[in-house]
């Protein structure tokens, strides 16, 4: 199985700081028709997850462009630029390129 | 709009069988794909399986012996079944309209218990 590696495990911000979130997978991500299957979620508290960026950089349908992905291959960033109190709960890394589908750890972004 | 609701019985006793609903809205079960995905309390997301658009199906190798996913297109509905439940099989179970979901059911908690 894929095993994808989330860093830091936990964030503390303040408003309005800006982070970002490592993930790495153990095997490339690129798929046979040339795309990269790599998925970013975030789980609110008590909420389900929500896709916020699919195939590493196009933004989810109603999520703000403080959300950017970025990366190929292996080595994936999740950035919020001017984090919001919406922004806190737990953030996912997804593959879908190899079966099984597997997800990060997460990372915890909690308030400062 | 698009909905996704999971329903099943909230309590399962140990070495017994799973039965979840998966009923969707808002879309046809035979352009998009449903899938299963599960997380224990307090932990991360496990991928379980997949109802294509076709009809096929595609199961996580590590729960394939137990696990069985279904469809009734006249319902619009998705089944999950996994036999031989354990306590850690306690958690929230989740569908979802596309592999990392554009949409996500609300969920429903399963605990395994005696």
């Amino acid at each position: 199985d894929v095993v994808m590696t989330q860093t830091p495990p936990s964030l503390s911000v303040a408003i309005g700081q800006s982070v970002s979130i490592s993930c790495k997978s153990s095997q490339s991500l690129v798929y046979s028709d040339g795309k990269t299957y790599l998925h970013w979620l975030l789980q609110s508290p008590g909420r389900s997850p929500k896709r916020l960026i699919y195939q590493v950089s196009n933004l989810g349908s109603g999520v703000p462009d403080r959300f950017s992905g970025t990366g190929s291959q292996k080595d994936f960033t999740l950035k919020i630029s001017r984090v919001e109190a919406e922004d806190l709960g737990v953030y996912y890394c997804a593959q879908t390129t190899h079966f099984p589908y597997t997800f990060g750890a997460g990372t915890k972004l909690e308030l400062k | 709009q698009v909905q996704l609701k999971e329903s099943g019985p909230g309590l399962v006793q140990p070495s017994q069988t799973l039965s979840l609903t998966c009923t969707v809205s808002g879309f046809s079960l035979t352009s998009y794909n449903v899938h299963w995905v599960r997380q224990p309390p307090g932990k991360g997301l496990e991928w379980m399986g997949r109802m294509r658009y076709n009809g096929d199906t595609s199961y996580n190798s590590a729960l394939k012996s137990r696990l069985s996913i279904s469809r009734d297109t006249s319902k619009n509905q998705v089944f999950l079944k996994m036999n031989s439940l354990q306590t850690d099989d306690t958690g929230t179970y989740y569908c979802t309209r596309g592999a990392v979901g554009d949409y996500w059911g609300q969920g429903v908690m399963v605990t395994v218990s005696s």
